[in-house]
């Protein structure tokens, strides 16, 4: 069965980077798009940018294209989000989505990983 | 961005129940809406694509409705695992937007 692993919290300081991973099983991994979608304590849910596991193209939302930066290992079938420049205003949790239609840039969030917490204190 | 609009943004209901929540977009989608239930301190689950129906292993109680800007989320009898907080999500166009919420108590 389809499974998105992600790596453990992070604690980070203002302007520190971090960079969280989402390993996938149970499939082909380079047919299905992938997105990321942060949720802020206690708050909504933010789409953040997707990823072709194909080709390693990805695209952005506007409000993360200067320090957001997407990639994939497909030896390892394992997505990274690298998020640099980071503020207090970062802290939230961050998923891994996968699209429910292959080779399609879908925005049907059907399997996500388990969250990965991303603290930003001094 | 397309935004989304959900009412309530919080409902207390009875075992047995029929529950509705409204969405509202700010332009019209046709029928690119999904609906996602997320329990308490788990990830989002997709319930419902609005244009091709009801996901695997959900349960019948659940259904989705509306096209165009105006969309509903019916849960028939609610169950005490319903308890959790419903979003909408476009899938019309990027950026997908997310509406702001509405939890369910029991």
């Amino acid at each position: 069965q389809v499974q998105l692993v992600q790596s453990g919290a992070a604690v980070k300081k203002p302007g520190a980077s971090v960079r969280v991973s989402c390993k996938a099983s149970g499939y082909t991994f380079t047919t299905f798009f992938f997105h990321w979608v942060r949720q802020a304590p206690g708050q909504g849910l933010e789409w953040m940018g997707l990823i072709d596991p194909s080709g390693g193209s990805a695209t952005y939302a506007q409000k993360f294209q200067d320090r957001l930066t997407m990639t994939r290992d497909t030896s390892t079938s394992t997505l990274y989000m690298d998020l640099s420049s980071l503020i207090s205003e970062d802290t939230a949790i961050y998923y891994c989505a996968r699209v429910a239609t292959s080779a399609s840039v879908d925005k049907d969030f059907d399997y996500w990983g388990q969250g990965t917490l991303v603290t930003v204190s001094s | 961005d397309i935004q989304m609009t959900q009412s309530p943004s919080s409902l207390s209901a009875f075992v047995g129940d029929r529950v509705a929540i409204t969405c509202r977009a700010s332009q019209t989608i046709n029928r690119n809406l999904n609906w996602y239930q997320q329990r308490p301190g788990k990830a989002p689950k997709l319930l419902i694509i609005t244009h091709s129906g009801l996901r695997s292993g959900v349960p019948s109680r659940f259904s989705g409705s509306g096209s165009g800007t105006d969309f509903t989320l019916t849960i028939n009898s609610l169950q005490p695992e319903d308890l959790a907080t419903y979003y909408c999500q476009q899938s019309y166009s990027l950026p997908p937007t997310f509406g702001q919420g509405t939890k369910v108590e029991i």
